[in-house]
């Protein structure tokens, strides 16, 4: 298995340009989480989905920030319009539960500056 | 708020053990203690968890004491490679929840 994949690795924006941030989970996995890590916070989870349907969005800082996953092999993080405090590193994971409790597969991130 | 400490920071030298310490006083009768590490530039990297045995996997051993409110990982021959973060955490083990990362102990593997 390839394992989560996330794209782009790197992404430049300038402030108020949409982005969009693209994980691929590992088949068979029902779970899929956002996390974003910043050097004065850490990792942060975003938002998490159960079968494709969003669970938990506490985390999801403000209106500008959505996430979607259409199916079970594709979930999108959009942020619109994009800020200079957006800057950090965006992780997807993916976990399977059905047997049982299992760790979380991270992705290698995707790197945002905006600016 | 931070269910485990850790030590910011450790050495080791290459070859030999790497143990490090969590504290996790507070811990419920229902929650494990998992590990997880970061390599510079990657993303977190599951290692081992337990409830209340110790637990061995190809990676690392879980050493818990019997009251459960501190934990030892143990990377048994430490390598450069294993320069990271490594982050203690507890969590319920059934349902999907939020894993809380922490500031974990930056460990350095010296040559």
């Amino acid at each position: 298995d390839a394992g989560v994949i996330q794209s782009p690795r790197h992404e430049v924006t300038e402030m108020g340009q949409e982005v969009t941030l693209r994980c691929k989970p590992i088949s068979g996995h029902d779970y899929l989480f956002w996390y974003r890590q910043t050097m004065m916070r850490g990792l942060e989870l975003l938002i998490y989905f159960n079968n494709n349907v969003p669970i938990d969005d506490s985390g999801m800082p403000e209106d500008r920030f959505s996430a979607k996953m259409p199916n079970a092999s594709f979930s999108t993080l959009k942020i619109q319009p994009s800020e200079p405090r957006d800057s950090a590193v965006y992780f997807c994971a993916s976990s399977d539960y059905t047997n049982g409790e299992n760790g979380y597969t991270f992705g290698s991130g995707t790197r945002l500056t905006v600016v | 708020d931070a269910k485990t400490t850790q030590p910011p920071s450790m050495d080791c030298a290459e070859g030999r053990a790497a143990n490090l310490p969590c504290n996790h006083s507070t811990i419920s009768g229902n929650e494990y203690v998992y590990w997880y590490r970061q390599i510079h530039s990657q993303g977190p990297q599951y290692i081992i968890h337990g409830l209340k045995n110790n637990e061995t996997n190809e990676m690392a051993s879980l050493i818990i004491t019997e009251d459960r409110k501190s934990s030892t990982l143990i990377l048994p021959h430490a390598t450069l490679r294993d320069t990271a973060v490594y982050y203690c955490i507890v969590r319920v083990g059934s349902g999907a929840n939020n894993l809380f990362f922490g500031t974990g102990t930056r460990l350095t593997v010296i040559p």
